[in-house]
């Protein structure tokens, strides 16, 4: 049992926007910021959304993000063949005093 | 550019000790501004936090694994290292090492290709 809430799948054709959500509590997602990774699978994530809604250089601007209360979200417009991967949602949890993820959501395009 | 690498065993026995290092490449450990972090990954599931190591030798491990958890800086071969203790089949696993961040962001922004370990006898 994740600590943050995902949907555990997402699909879309190519070009249209998938949204995942990412639900937390006021000690993580609430008092923090937000990031997201992309993982393809057989490979170690890979940094894609930071500070809730900042990409970091080589990121495609089809990638964006936002951050509201205790939950926050992740879109990828333009879908592309090359987007079908794990997404994990991350925050640092204040009780915790470390990282806490999602539970990952897989993206298929189909 | 950070690089991260872990080494160890890809197969370890039950109730043993697993012990893994991360070399680190292009940043010194002992510098302030990173947490030395391990994540895992069972099969199938999705990312765990295992702890963290500060410079300063601070360590903070996920609860649900501090009774077996021990983490280590090796300043002069800039690596940190992991050993999980009395391993059993629910610990097969790849595990990553990776830097998190003690900005604000708190981003793990580098992160070793993973080695999977599996517990068998």
């Amino acid at each position: 049992q994740s600590v943050l809430t995902q949907p555990p799948s997402a699909s879309g054709t190519p070009g249209q926007t998938v949204d995942i959500s990412c639900s937390g509590s006021s000690s993580n997602i609430g008092d923090n910021s937000v990031n997201w990774y992309q993982q393809v699978p057989g490979t170690a994530p890979k940094l894609l959304i930071y500070s809730s809604h900042q990409r970091p250089s080589g990121v495609p601007d089809r990638f964006s993000a936002s951050k509201s209360g205790t939950s926050a979200s992740l879109a990828i417009s333009g879908l592309q063949s090359e987007d079908e991967a794990d997404y994990y949602c991350a925050a640092w949890d204040d009780s915790l005093n470390g990282p806490v993820f999602g539970g990952g959501t897989k993206v298929t395009v189909l | 550019q950070v690089h991260l690498q872990e080494s160890g065993p890809g197969l370890v026995k039950p109730s043993q000790t697993l012990s893994l290092v991360c070399t680190v490449s292009g940043e010194s450990v002992s510098r302030g501004g990173s947490y030395w972090s391990w994540i895992r990954q069972r099969p199938g599931k999705g990312l765990e936090w295992i702890g963290y190591v500060y410079p300063s030798g601070i360590t903070n491990s996920n609860p649900s694994l501090e009774s077996r958890t021990t983490l280590s800086l090796n300043t002069s071969s800039n690596q940190f290292s992991l050993k999980l203790r009395s391993v059993t089949a629910a610990d097969t696993a790849v595990y990553y090492c990776a830097r998190l961040t003690s900005s604000w962001t708190r981003k793990f922004d580098y992160w070793g290709q993973g080695t999977l370990v599996t517990v068998s006898s």
